[in-house]
């Protein structure tokens, strides 16, 4: 089964400076990989997707996410930190085992942006 | 622009009640989610919907029903409560497939069962 691991469960940063948040997977075949968010209290929210193409992907609000086929990572990346980043972020991958595309999600990573 | 709208936000059940969630999107989407949220466990996905009148299981069906009467709607039902299925629920829905189409997501809704 498809699967992607978040081995962080927070990452603390300071305004202004830049964040990764990892992400590794495990797939047969081709990966489809998302990143999702989720503020407080809120639904979660698409960032970006990788399908095929360039490895560096470039999303919403900023962020960016880089695909690394050997090393299996499609970690989460943002030059410039800011306060209001700080949320819970979501790696995602396709899983089409049952013939009916679905995502399978990580457990999550809590990111803190301090001013 | 409502989106996709859970009711309720919050709720607590005795073991063994039962209560149903509703989802509404005003989307016009096909592809309809419920999915909960435990610590350390991401989120896992209890039953879907690809059209109306239609529904499958997923992931962790086991202690749910759901129904897709009309398009805008899906809903998740809890027969008989049990403290295991405390939980944040979440309702999503995409015009496609989940993989093609960004996924629109509710508020959730925090059940807890005593």
């Amino acid at each position: 089964a498809q699967s992607v691991a978040q081995p962080e469960d927070q990452v603390n940063v300071a305004e202004g400076n830049p964040l990764t948040v990892k992400c590794t997977y495990s797939v047969s075949g081709n990966p489809y990989l998302f990143w999702y968010v989720q503020y407080p209290n809120r639904g979660l929210q698409f960032l970006l997707k990788y399908i095929t193409g360039d490895n560096l992907v470039k999303g919403s609000y900023g962020f960016e996410a880089e695909f690394n086929k050997s090393q299996t990572s499609f970690h989460l990346k943002k030059p410039s930190a800011l306060v209001s980043d700080s949320a819970l972020y979501f790696c995602a991958v396709r899983d089409s085992v049952t013939g009916f595309q679905k995502l399978v999600f990580g457990t999550g990573t809590r990111l803190l942006v301090s001013p | 622009n409502a989106g996709v709208t859970q009711t309720p936000k919050f709720r607590v059940l005795k073991t063994g009640q039962s209560m149903t969630l509703l989802c509404a999107q005003d989307m016009n989407h096909e592809y309809m989610y419920w999915y909960r949220q435990d610590p350390g466990m991401g989120l896992r996905l209890i039953h879907y919907s690809v059209g109306e009148g239609t529904t499958a299981k997923g992931e962790v069906p086991d202690g749910y029903n759901v129904s897709r009467l009309k398009k805008q709607n899906f809903l998740l039902g809890l027969e008989s409560a049990a403290p295991s299925q405390t939980s944040v629920y979440f309702c999503a829905s995409t015009t496609g497939g989940i993989v093609s189409t960004e996924a629109f997501f509710g508020q959730g809704t925090r059940l807890t069962v005593v």
